[in-house]
């Protein structure tokens, strides 16, 4: 066990709708990463936040938004849902403002099928 | 931005060793290294700095030259449990990490 908590496990929906992903960092981490894991893609970096800023912004689709909140949670929203978003979504926490120093404590994911 | 794994996949019999490279175009600040079992989140590794040190953790070891911008990961005599798809990120940006599309270890007896 990471510490590092996602909500809900499973989510199926359809095309066209909105979900959001939760995710509750390690205690005393201030940094959240979020992941997009497909099939044929591997792990995708989609955004990071740090202390409630946005910190890095990688592959993420116009479609797709995330904020920390100030007890330093985080949601991921996608909306316009298509088929190919289907996949597996981690979160991730860490201790400083970046990975370069540390390690990166993954949760379980969230399993989004989108039908 | 994505780093490029070598092999896409290795299997070994236990106690054979194997090297799993990572390579960027781009500097980087730092090089990580995951581990992912099937249906399991990635779990850390080791992390390599620019210094092109190298780090060894148990039987797993790796290296980052840094002039080359490639890391190396090293697993001696394999374990059943090294199985999985090991993963490399890389930052070229702090905050910003890439992964590798990975390397699928399978070890038989």
């Amino acid at each position: 066990d990471s510490g590092v908590t996602q909500t809900p496990k499973h989510l199926i929906t359809a095309t066209g709708q909105r979900v959001t992903l939760r995710c509750s960092p390690r205690s005393g981490d201030l940094s959240v990463y979020w992941y997009q894991q497909s099939l044929d893609q591997g792990l995708q970096f989609l955004i990071q936040y740090y202390n409630g800023e946005e910190r890095a912004k990688g592959n993420i689709l116009e479609r797709f938004s995330a904020q920390q909140f100030p007890d330093l949670h985080s949601e991921l929203n996608l909306s316009s849902l298509e088929l190919g978003d289907s996949a597996l979504y981690f979160c991730a926490s860490s201790l400083g403002a970046g990975p370069s120093y540390n390690e990166q404590f993954f949760g379980p994911g969230t399993r989004l099928t989108v039908l | 931005q994505q780093p490029v794994q070598s092999p896409q996949a290795v299997i070994l019999r236990e106690g054979e060793d194997a090297v799993i490279n990572c390579s960027s175009s781009k500097a980087l600040y730092s090089v990580h290294w995951y581990r992912q079992k099937h249906g399991e989140a990635p779990v850390f590794l080791m992390i390599l700095l620019k210094g092109g040190e190298q780090k060894g953790h148990d039987k797993i070891s790796a290296s980052f030259n840094e002039k080359k911008q490639q890391s190396s990961l090293y697993l001696t005599a394999s374990q059943l449990s090294y199985s999985g798809t090991y993963f490399c990120g890389t930052e070229v940006r702090i905050g910003d990490m890439r992964f590798g599309a990975g390397t699928r270890l399978t070890v038989k007896p």
